[in-house]
């Protein structure tokens, strides 16, 4: 089983739609968790990070944690063609170093 | 403030031979990573280094050898490339605790 999962997609959303991104973890220790964006060709960009139950807003972005189902989420609100890229869910374990990234989510927005 | 650097961004090589790629930061971390991209396969963790002069095994260590130089440098050495390892190699560091990975450009290897 894999640290972290993710549906790999494609998502695809239309031009103002909520996209509804998702992701599951297997390590209950876990404390922290990241959303990074990475566009085709480029390297990965944070975009959320999340470290206690609920939501966490940043402008169209809300990252949602339940600890108890293991899960992460993101929701992009407003969707724009700009938004189409590779969603990765990244989670730090415990109180070691080391990050796990899932394989990442593949979001495409039609204008 | 560049951030983190990677050199090459490019490269190319035969089976057998070694190379080492180049990260150094100037943001302050800590802790410095050493990740392979493939597709379909997300991020996986090679080594990484909790602090100057510590370094663990990731996920994917075999065929792959790092030095942390200093709080500034960590280096990935292939001693004799395989076809395998061809990937997008990223390098991360981070400052603190709680705090996010913050990458590279990347390092687009091929081993022929």
């Amino acid at each position: 089983q894999k640290e972290v999962e993710q549906n790999s997609g494609p998502l695809s959303v239309p031009e103002g739609a909520i996209a509804s991104l998702n992701c599951t973890y297997s390590d209950r220790g876990s404390q922290s968790f990241f959303w990074y964006r990475q566009y085709s060709g480029k390297s990965p960009e944070l975009i959320m990070s999340i470290y206690s139950n609920g939501d966490k807003e940043d402008g169209r972005f809300t990252a949602q944690l339940n600890k108890a189902s293991q899960y992460v989420s993101l929701l992009i609100r407003d969707s724009q063609p700009s938004d189409s890229a590779t969603y990765l869910c990244a989670v730090k374990v415990g109180n070691f170093n080391k990050f796990y990234f899932g394989s990442g989510t593949k979001l495409n927005v039609k204008p | 403030n560049a951030g983190v650097t990677q050199t090459p961004k490019f490269q190319v090589l035969k089976t057998g031979q070694s190379m080492t790629l180049q990260c150094a930061q100037d943001m302050n971390h800590n802790s410095m990573y050493w990740y392979r991209q493939d597709p379909g396969m997300g991020l996986r963790l090679i080594y990484y280094s909790a602090s100057e002069g510590t370094t663990d095994k990731g996920e994917v260590p075999n065929g792959y050898n790092v030095s942390r130089l200093n709080k500034r440098e960590f280096s990935l050495r292939l001693e004799s490339a395989a076809p395998s390892q061809t990937s997008v190699y990223f390098c991360a560091g981070r400052e603190g605790t709680n705090s996010p990975l913050h990458f590279g450009n990347g390092t687009r290897l091929t081993v022929t």
